[in-house]
């Protein structure tokens, strides 16, 4: 089956303790990138990649960091979470043929709570 | 500003109306346009792409007004199952840029 796979699902952490959220791709898609959700803002870029070590920010990478060494992974990395890193995260995966209209494919979502 | 900006809502419409919404946009160099659905802060998944010329699947019917900067959305005969919240997205594929969603709810 075609899936965008996240874990964990569900993170409480705290303050300053670093942590990894895993985002993997069977699709041999070229482009991944992460966004976050909160009430009112809608969904909104972290940071993007269109293929392998090739990696840019998007509109909020502020604390983030991202790494792409194998084509289907794309870890989003937090150094030194803070609580306004409280958030719902997505992961995205598209083709990237560059034709108009690719459909992205989102993962189930990790809920992060930093206390 | 936002780059794209919807109506919140709700709109609350018995089974079996029509209802439609839209959004504008800011950015007059995008180019694909499509419309996302999203049930309680699950993942978004594609419910249409949405094309110059105006485009229908079933009972949605989305057009692009290029000229004003804005998409609309009409859903015909809605079901129950047709409430979520719906999300107007602009591209390019490898960086979206959503509005904050319209929620619609259906009552039978």
């Amino acid at each position: 089956e075609a899936q965008v796979t996240q874990n964990p699902r569900y993170l409480i952490t705290v303050t300053g303790k670093k942590l990894t959220v895993t985002c993997s791709q069977n699709m041999n898609h070229e482009y991944m990138s992460w966004y976050r959700q909160d009430p009112g803002l809608g969904l909104r870029q972290i940071y993007y990649s269109m293929n392998v070590e090739v990696t840019d920010k998007g509109d909020v990478p502020e604390g983030y960091k991202v790494s792409r060494k194998e084509k289907r992974n794309f870890p989003l990395i937090l150094e030194s979470p803070s609580p306004n890193q409280t958030s719902l995260y997505f992961c995205a995966s598209s083709s990237g043929t560059g034709s108009m209209n690719t459909e992205a494919f989102f993962g189930q979502g990790t809920r992060l709570t930093v206390v | 500003r936002k780059e794209v900006e919807q109506d919140p809502g709700p709109f609350n419409v018995p089974e079996g109306a029509t209802v439609a919404f839209n959004c504008t946009y800011s950015n007059s160099a995008s180019q694909s346009f499509f419309w996302y659905r999203q049930d309680c802060r699950k993942e978004p998944k594609l419910l249409m792409s949405v094309y110059s010329s105006g485009n229908e699947d079933g009972r949605f019917t989305a057009q692009l007004n290029r000229a004003s900067q804005y998409i609309s959305l009409l859903i015909r005969d809605s079901k129950l199952s047709d409430s979520a919240t719906y999300l107007c997205v602009t591209g390019p594929d490898y960086k979206l840029s959503f509005g904050a969603g319209t929620t619609v709810t259906v009552r039978a």
